[in-house]
This record gives C-alpha cells, sequence and structure tokens, in this order.
C-alpha cells in the first residue's frame, strides 16, 4: 500500500499570508508513461463533505480560486494557498489514485492566527 | 447539478449489517464509476471501495475486504454498500462519491454522508 504522509498536522496563517501544505508519498505516484502524477488534493469544512481542489497534482478543479496551487512530482509533493482567506479555514488531503487500495494523507488543519 | 443522497445509516449491534444506498441525478450515472469513502468520527479520510461504471469490477480496502459488498443498479441510479459482520472500528460517515475517470481516479462529487454506529 502507499502510505501518504501529510505535515504540519495543523498550523496557524495570519490573513493574506501563505499558507503551505506537504504531502509525501511511500512510493513514487508519478506514471512514466505519460508524465503524470497521480495525487488529489481535497478541502473539507466542518460538518461538509470534501471538496476536490487539485488533480494530477497541479491542474485546479474547475471554479477553484487561482490562490489555490500544487506543486512537486514523484512522491513529494505541496499545496500551497498563496493569500489565505477566512474561508479556507478547513482539513486539507492529499490522495493518491496511482494503485489500489486508494490512500489518503492523515490531514492538515488550516486556521487563521 | 449532481446531487448524491446517502440513506440507510444507523445504529447496529457489532456482527450485525447494514445496506447504506447512494441515490445519484443530475449526470449519466450509468458512465461513472463510483466509490464509497468513509471518516471516523474526528479522524481522517479512508477509501473503502469502489466499483466501475458497468458494475463488473470491484475494488476494496483491506480493511473491509470480504465483509463488504459494493454494487450498483443502473437502471435506479443507485449505489450500494452492503456491510456485514459490522465492528466498533467501522463506526463513521460513510460517502458515496462520483469517480472522475476511470475505474478508480479523483472523486469530483460527494454526498452528504449518512453515520453507521457500531455498538452494543
Amino acid at each position: 500500500d502507499i502510505v501518504m504522509t501529510q505535515s504540519p498536522d495543523s498550523l496557524a496563517v495570519s490573513l493574506g499570508e501563505r499558507a503551505t501544505v506537504t504531502c509525501k508519498s511511500s512510493q513514487s505516484v508519478l506514471y512514466s508513461s505519460n508524465n503524470k502524477n497521480y495525487l488529489a488534493w481535497y478541502q473539507q469544512k466542518p460538518g461538509q463533505p470534501p471538496k476536490l481542489l487539485i488533480y494530477w497534482a497541479s491542474t485546479r478543479e474547475s471554479g477553484v480560486p487561482d490562490r489555490f496551487s500544487g506543486s512537486g512530482s514523484g512522491t513529494d509533493f505541496t499545496l500551497t494557498i498563496s493569500s489565505l482567506q477566512a474561508e479556507d479555514v478547513a482539513v486539507y488531503y492529499c490522495q493518491q489514485y496511482d494503485s489500489i487500495p486508494l490512500t489518503f494523507g492523515g490531514g492538515t488543519k488550516v486556521e487563521i492566527k | 447539478e449532481v446531487h448524491l443522497l446517502e440513506s440507510g445509516g444507523g445504529l447496529v449491534q457489532p456482527g450485525g449489517s447494514l445496506r447504506l444506498s447512494c441515490a445519484a441525478s443530475g449526470f449519466a450515472f450509468s458512465i461513472y464509476a463510483m466509490t464509497w469513502v468513509r471518516q471516523a468520527p474526528g479522524k481522517g479520510l479512508e477509501w473503502v471501495s469502489a466499483i466501475s461504471s458497468s458494475g463488473g469490477s470491484t475494488y476494496y480496502g483491506d480493511s473491509v475486504k470480504g465483509r463488504f459488498t459494493i454494487s450498483r443498479d443502473n437502471s435506479k441510479n443507485t449505489l450500494y454498500l452492503q456491510m456485514n459482520s459490522l465492528r466498533a472500528e467501522d463506526t463513521a460517515v460513510y460517502y458515496c462519491a462520483k469517480v472522475n475517470y476511470g475505474d478508480y481516479s479523483i472523486f469530483d462529487y460527494w454526498g452528504q454522508g449518512t453515520l453507521v454506529t457500531v455498538s452494543s
């Protein structure tokens, strides 16, 4: 199984400042034949289901604000919120879809400082 | 508009069974794979199972393999999860979600979830 490890567990950032979440996979999720990373990011606000933010490690889902960006390749990935807004308070999860069983990171809680 | 509505959750004793349903609308249900993801109280997300668009292929997480069965009825636009031999550790909110492409990949629409509590 591919183990997804996120850090930190939580972080507090001032409004308008940058928030960075990292995700590391226990093995590469880069598929060489198409050069795509099988890595997605989700946002879950309290009392709500998760919402897809980013897939292929860096492609934003339709309607997602451009302050959200994803980067990385192979085993190391980053979700960046360039200018934190109040509505971005949530838990963020990475997920690999390279192989079964599909696995999620443990989540990173982002709060306002 | 895509809409997924789970039902069937509730309180069940250890060793018991429960069947969850997920009614889908707003998209061509029969051409998309579907999945179940669960979340224990205060915990993270755990993928449970997925099923291909036709229902011919199914996939399970290690913790539920042999106890849970995923199925679908494309004529009713409904996804199911039959859960047998339930354990306390199966207590969670169960979400159904639409798979964006292929048999398993990213989950672009989610239901609101249904709570399953396994307790005596």
